[in-house]
């Protein structure tokens, strides 16, 4: 069965301090997709990123980027220079193609505070 | 355009009643999902509407629970009898099936008290 891990349920930086986050997943599947979301206190999930098992090149958009190593199954993401308004709870979420990528299996997020 | 709207916000019931909590899926999108977070348990998938096809329920985590869609717009998620256990945050999604990695737009969610 599908399992997504996030090892770190809070996590306390300083602004412009680096922080990466944890995301250990397991399937049986050998095609499948990562996402990590962003839900800050407002509540709404916000999408971050789509990554697919076929494609392990590491992606950086602005602060954020994602490393993929499939041999470790893990798809960590880490903020450079965090900021304040990076407080929230982020999730790491799996879907496989056995189930149609129909549901998202999602790990219990960590809790990341950035205080100023 | 709009994105995923649910209804009520915050919703607080007794011990025994039915509640009823709403989602408005983005239009055009074929694809609807319920979740619930409760505190410590993250996110846990509960049903799946897939346009006409029937639902996928194995996330309903007992017969006291329910959703239908109609119209291949607007679901109604139900539950009987609340416990105090169904107190969460129940999510709603919904997702352009025309995508294949089915990123997935999420609603601000019903915040659900049950004393």
């Amino acid at each position: 069965a599908q399992k997504v891990t996030q090892a770190q349920t809070e996590i306390s930086v300083v602004e412009k301090e680096d922080v990466t986050l944890d995301c250990v997943y397991e399937t049986r599947d050998t095609t499948y997709y990562l996402f990590w979301y962003k839900q800050p206190p407002s509540g709404e999930l916000v999408f971050l990123i789509r990554r697919n098992s076929f494609d392990e090149q590491n992606e950086i958009s602005g602060r954020y980027s994602w490393n993929f190593q499939k041999s470790t199954s893990s798809f960590n993401f880490t903020i450079t220079a965090s900021q304040v308004v990076d407080s929230a709870v982020y999730f790491c979420a799996l879907s496989e193609a056995n189930s149609g990528y129909s549901t998202l299996t999602f790990g219990k997020g960590t809790m990341l505070l950035v205080s100023p | 355009g709009a994105g995923v709207s649910q209804s009520p916000s915050n919703k607080v019931t007794e011990k025994g009643k039915d509640v009823e909590l709403r989602c408005d899926p983005i239009s055009g999108h074929t694809a609807l999902y319920w979740y619930r977070q409760s505190l410590g348990q993250g996110l846990e998938f509960l049903i799946y509407f897939q346009g006409n096809s029937a639902p996928d329920k194995s996330g309903l985590p007992s017969d006291r629970f329910s959703a239908e869609r109609t119209g291949g717009s607007v679901s109604t998620l139900t539950i009987q009898r609340t416990q105090q256990e169904d107190s969460a945050v129940y999510l709603c999604a919904s997702s352009n099936r025309d995508r294949p990695n089915n990123e997935q737009f999420f609603g601000p969610g019903t915040r659900l008290t049950v004393l």
